[in-house]
């Protein structure tokens, strides 16, 4: 089955600076690519999505880019705010398929 | 505005006892799954289901089972609750789409087993 390997598991950042988390996947028919924000104590809520049909997609201040070849995707947050603290997970699927499968999660805490 | 409801919020039990917890949406989704998450291990797929009276197994099924007798409604059952169970378990569902989109996530249930 798929396996998805997420780095840093912690990331510190100073206010205003870029952060940037990295994911890998294992299963070369994989096209959708979701990443999901958890605040403390809160449910986890989706921010960004990918599918493999497109290298870069971008949100304001949120982008996700995709390498089909080397099997990984990266969330990149720029200027980033204290409200920007929180767990993201990346996940991957096949479309069509129910079983997404997660990342072990990066607790990003921004620094004032 | 449309939710994703699960009760308890929070369980303490004792190992051997039966446990369920449920879930209800209001979305008007038929997708509904069931999730654990374990700090470091992020979020594991338990069952899901596509409408009433469908089950499937995601990767970690041994020692639960699932009931959908309803669209909006969804329940986890741990018949004899062992102490590895000890998680944040969590509902979602999701439109119809062709297996991508969105998951809505309830706000989660606690359970710790002694």
């Amino acid at each position: 089955g798929e396996n998805v390997e997420q780095h840093p598991s912690t990331l510190s950042v100073q206010e205003g600076d870029s952060a940037v988390i990295k994911c890998t996947y294992s299963d070369s028919a994989s096209n959708y690519f979701p990443w999901y924000k958890q605040e403390l104590g809160k449910r986890p809520q989706l921010i960004i999505d990918i599918r493999s049909n497109v290298g870069e997609k971008k949100d304001q201040r949120i982008a996700v880019t995709l390498n089909k070849t080397a099997k990984h995707f990266s969330l990149h947050i720029t200027e980033t705010q204290p409200e920007d603290s929180a767990v993201y997970f990346c996940a991957a699927s096949i479309v069509g398929n129910e079983k997404l499968t997660f990342g072990t999660g990066t607790r990003l805490t921004i620094i004032p | 505005d449309a939710d994703v409801t699960q009760t308890p919020r929070n369980r303490i039990t004792k190992t051997g006892k039966r446990i369920m917890l449920e879930c209800s949406q209001t979305k008007g989704h038929d997708r509904m799954y069931w999730y654990r998450q374990d700090p470091g291990l992020g979020l594991r797929l338990i069952y899901y289901s596509f409408d009433v009276k469908d089950i499937n197994k995601g990767e970690i099924s041994d020692g639960y089972s699932v009931s959908r007798q309803a669209q909006a409604k969804f329940s986890l059952s741990l018949e004899s609750a062992i102490p590895n169970q000890t998680a944040l378990y969590f509902c979602a569902t999701r439109k119809s789409i062709g297996g991508a989109g969105e998951l809505f996530f309830g706000e989660g249930s606690r359970l710790t087993v002694l």
